[in-house]
């Protein structure tokens, strides 16, 4: 099992541009998050799903759009970058029956 | 509004002592806490979960407290060693199942 993977590593982008951070699973969780880790805080969580087709708000949604067409598959999308949104970007996904989050190796976004 | 502190951005101890992080917490009711290690560049890995109505929690080297009148956990790792050095994180999970996590103590053992 690849477990969660995400897609870039890096990322450089310029204030206003759009882009789609990847993440994907291979073991069937059906919960899927994306956080994001600033210093000095804690992940925060942006936006959820809870199975294909279903997804909720975070505490810092805006700005990101998600989608989960898949139970694979939960990318991320910046609509139009912003230097706050500079930051280490992670996927998670769980299965409904417990709490152990599995993450990815995080996205590591800047925007100027 | 809710809050989360780690007792210290970083600790250092000597290799071979127990290390004892603590994770505080205010205006919050987890029915859950877990704690997960990090390593520099890389993402989190869970550790151990521990429920609100219990105690303590062992697993290997690792101990976890848990006082829901305290609003207190202590992790403790003991005969610690150099690889344990790494951020570790708590994290508290209510009954809606969202997560909360605390900015982490950054840990390192001296040989």
């Amino acid at each position: 099992n690849a477990g969660v993977t995400q897609t870039p590593k890096f990322q450089v982008l310029k204030t206003g541009q759009s882009m789609t951070l990847q993440c994907a699973q291979d073991m069937n969780h059906e919960y899927m998050s994306w956080y994001r880790q600033d210093p000095g805080m804690g992940l925060r969580l942006i936006h959820y799903s809870v199975g294909a087709g279903i997804t909720d708000q975070g505490e810092v949604p805006n700005g990101y759009n998600v989608s989960r067409s898949t139970t694979e598959d939960f990318p991320l999308r910046l609509l139009s970058a912003a230097p706050s949104q500079t930051s280490v970007y992670f996927c998670a996904s769980r299965t409904s029956g417990t709490y152990e989050q599995y993450f990815g190796p995080g996205t590591r976004l800047t925007v100027t | 509004s809710q809050k989360i502190e780690q007792n210290s951005e970083a600790l250092n101890i000597q290799e071979g002592k127990t290390a004892t992080l603590t994770c505080n917490y205010t205006n919050y009711s987890p029915a859950y806490l877990q704690w997960y290690r990090q390593d520099p560049g890389r993402g989190p890995v869970f550790l151990l979960l521990i429920r609100e109505n219990e105690k303590e929690k062992r697993k290997e080297r690792l101990k976890v407290t848990f006082d829901t009148t305290l609003k207190q956990s202590l992790f403790h790792i003991t005969a610690s060693q150099p690889a344990d050095s790494a951020t570790y994180l708590c994290a508290l999970v209510n009954y809606g199942q969202n997560f909360v996590f605390g900015p982490g103590t950054r840990l390192s053992v001296l040989p």
